[in-house]
């Protein structure tokens, strides 16, 4: 798996957009970007995935940079529950190992 | 919804002893993985499998060896178990081709060795 770095903490208002970098300089043309979060005593879970284009769901938007080296995830009203520890990992799925670093955690002040 | 089932939420148990973690999935991915994490550590990789029978190491596999009899089930295992595995075990599944959703993590295992 490629790399990934990012900051190991960061706070947010309530209310306002949480805006989470990654960089993964690394990363291989057929490696996508997952974002998942971890909100505590419980397991990892999924929030949203790009390979290039920026993508939304209901709960967050993905915007990947052009030369797919650092992409930033939006939470775009942050509110408490959004308090969690971020994970940014680049995979191709398939028979790969996934592997997580240490995330950032994330404050949403009231 | 797609869930991964860990058997013990915590599990206490003395340096020595055999001790079996076990996880089941029930959305017939191919994909399992065992991960411990500590404080400061993030999640670290101990083993996974893509298949039944079927083991590869991860980052930190020392002390630790696993089982996949079944493709729903798998099983860490500590063979004698120490104090600095005392940590919080989370088992994941996902499938084996693109994972357009990414991978499912169960709620985890706190274990402490005493």
């Amino acid at each position: 798996d490629a790399k990934t770095t990012q900051p190991p903490s960061m706070d947010c208002a309530e209310g306002r957009a949480a805006n989470l970098p990654c960089n993964h300089s690394t990363i291989s043309g057929n490696e996508y970007v997952y974002w998942y979060r971890q909100i505590h005593s419980q397991g990892p879970q999924y929030i949203i995935h790009g390979l290039k284009n920026n993508e939304t769901n209901e709960m967050a938007s993905l915007i990947i940079t052009e030369d797919r080296k650092s992409s930033t995830l939006i939470l775009p009203h942050a509110t408490l529950r959004d308090t969690a520890v971020y994970y940014c990992i680049v995979h191709s799925g398939g028979y790969q190992k996934v592997t997580f670093g240490t995330g950032t955690k994330l404050q949403v002040i009231p | 919804d797609v869930k991964v089932t860990q058997s013990s939420r915590y599990l206490v148990k003395r340096t020595g002893e055999k001790v079996f973690l076990e996880c089941v999935q029930d959305m017939d991915h191919e994909n399992m993985f065992w991960y411990r994490q500590d404080p400061g550590l993030g999640l670290r990789l101990i083993y996974f499998s893509y298949d039944v029978k079927m083991k590869e190491k991860g980052d930190i596999p020392e002390g630790y060896s696993v089982s996949r009899e079944k493709k729903e089930r798998f099983s860490l295992i500590l063979e004698s178990a120490s104090t600095n595995q005392t940590s919080m075990y989370l088992c994941a599944s996902g499938y084996g081709q693109r994972d357009w959703h990414g991978y499912t993590f169960g709620s985890g295992t706190r274990l402490t060795v005493v």
